[in-house]
């Protein structure tokens, strides 16, 4: 069965850093392209970033350009993101996401986690 | 970026009458080298991560009830519940993996008449 476990959400002050981690299991997690994808309270989807098996094709969505990192150790199963400079806008349930093999669509995601920015 | 639109925001329709939700691209997302609609459908319900229903614009995913199903090419696209269930109230989104940015469309909240 296919399992994608996201940890490390919480309350962080406008400015913090804090690190997502999704552990993936039940699937050969090193030959799967993996995304972040997040909502904020109430509101719709918005796709984060997405980094194919080997980190050779990594893209974010503008909004967290230049402040979020995502990467992966695929001898851990884990995908993370690394979330830096981060501001109340950034409030949301992070939702870690597996394409389906070989296409650029998400099938099966985690039950999230919430990352709240406020002082 | 491909804007993705949906309408309406939100619909209720009585059991076992057909529910349409419409989702319009920005840009076509037809890639013209495999004739392939860049386009998904998700259901999402209160308190769970979404769900994948459609993809390629009208391919089912495994396991999704055949009385959903999706249509539409370039543009505008459609997601079509035949006889709408109880357990279909839900949010649905359109996402276009065209290129990224991928994004979503609004929304379309479901609930029952």
């Amino acid at each position: 069965e296919v399992q994608l476990v996201e940890s490390g959400g919480g309350l962080v002050k406008p400015g913090g850093s804090l690190r997502l981690s999704c552990e993936a299991s039940g699937f050969t997690f090193s030959t799967y392209t993996m995304n972040w994808v997040r909502q904020a309270p109430g509101k719709g989807l918005e796709w984060v970033s997405v980094i194919s098996s080997g980190s050779t094709y990594i893209h974010y969505a503008d909004s967290v350009k230049g402040r979020f990192t995502i990467s992966r150790d695929n001898a851990k199963n884990s995908l993370y993101l690394q979330m830096n400079s981060l501001r109340a806008e950034d409030t949301a349930v992070y939702y870690c996401a597996r394409d389906r093999s070989g296409d650029d669509i998400p099938d099966y995601w985690g039950q999230g986690t919430l990352v709240t920015v406020s002082s | 970026d491909i804007v993705m639109t949906q309408s309406p925001d939100s619909l209720a329709v009585s059991l076992g009458e057909r529910a349409t939700i419409n989702c319009k691209s920005s840009q076509s997302v037809l890639y013209n080298s495999n004739n392939k609609n860049y386009l998904a459908w998700y259901q999402q319900k209160p308190g769970q991560p979404p769900k994948l229903l459609i993809y390629w614009a009208s391919t089912r995913e495994s396991g999704v009830p055949d009385r959903f199903s999706g249509s539409g090419s370039g543009t505008d696209f459609t997601l079509t519940i035949s006889s709408l269930q109880a357990e279909d109230v839900a949010t649905y989104y359109c996402q276009q993996y065209y290129n990224t940015p991928y994004t979503f469309g609004q929304g379309t909240k479901l609930e029952i008449k």
